[in-house]
């Protein structure tokens, strides 16, 4: 089973400030590779897939890079409505059962 | 528009059982697949397993299987997670989101959340 693991458990940064991400497999994961955002109350919303394809609707700058092991998910310029949980998810291999990582929670600085 | 609408809040005792749902509309119903995400109080995501209502082919995460059960019934286009005997560990928030691609895929959109809250 990959084990995904989401580096650091907090960030804080300020409005305006570039924020990185990151997120490491256990095993290579191609670029099967997703980040979603979850705010406190709501549902985890997709932001990239693909390792680098926003979804639809995702401003551009949320951006995703990577590949193999090694994943970076950059925020350009925080906005208020970023502060949240993101989470990295493999679907490259079966089971899927360590699919997501902790999570890193991003925090007004 | 792609909405999945889960049914509400349960709170069940110990040894209960349970069955949630998930409606799904504003797309083909039989042609994606729909999972299942746990989240328990504070912690991350777990993925549970998924099913593919067109033919019902369902896959379970190994540390899910046997303790929880998935069915859809497409003539409605639901989705269904069920518990035979609840313990207070399933106590959680359960997502079902949907994935267009194969049983491991990413989840394009998701519920609102089903909150079950198990005690005695």
């Amino acid at each position: 089973e990959i084990v995904m693991t989401q580096s650091p458990a907090t960030l804080s940064v300020s409005p305006g400030e570039r924020a990185t991400l990151s997120c490491r497999a256990s095993q290579s994961v191609s670029s099967n590779l997703a980040w979603y955002q979850q705010k406190p109350g709501q549902a985890p919303r997709l932001l990239i897939y693909g390792a680098s394809t926003r979804a639809t609707g995702i401003p551009a700058r949320f951006s995703g890079s990577g590949s193999g092991t090694e994943f970076t998910l950059t925020i350009s310029s925080l906005q208020s409505e970023d502060f949240a949980v993101y989470y990295c998810q493999q679907y490259n291999n079966w089971p899927p059962g360590g699919a997501f990582g902790q999570g890193t929670k991003v925090e007004i600085k | 528009e792609v909405q999945l609408v889960q049914s509400g809040a349960e709170v069940k005792k110990p040894g209960e059982s349970l069955k949630i749902s998930c409606k799904g509309s504003g797309y083909s119903f039989t042609s994606y697949w729909i999972g299942w995400v746990r989240q328990m109080p504070g912690k991350g995501l777990e993925w549970m397993g998924i099913i593919y209502p067109g033919d019902s082919d369902t896959r379970y995460s190994p540390s899910f299987q046997g303790q929880v059960t998935i069915s859809a019934d497409k003539s409605i286009s639901t989705a269904y997670l069920q518990w035979s005997s609840l313990k207070a560990s399933d106590t959680a928030m359960y997502y079902c989101a949907s994935s267009r691609g194969d049983y491991v895929d990413y989840f394009d959109y998701w519920g609102q959340g089903t909150l079950v809250t198990v005690s005695s």
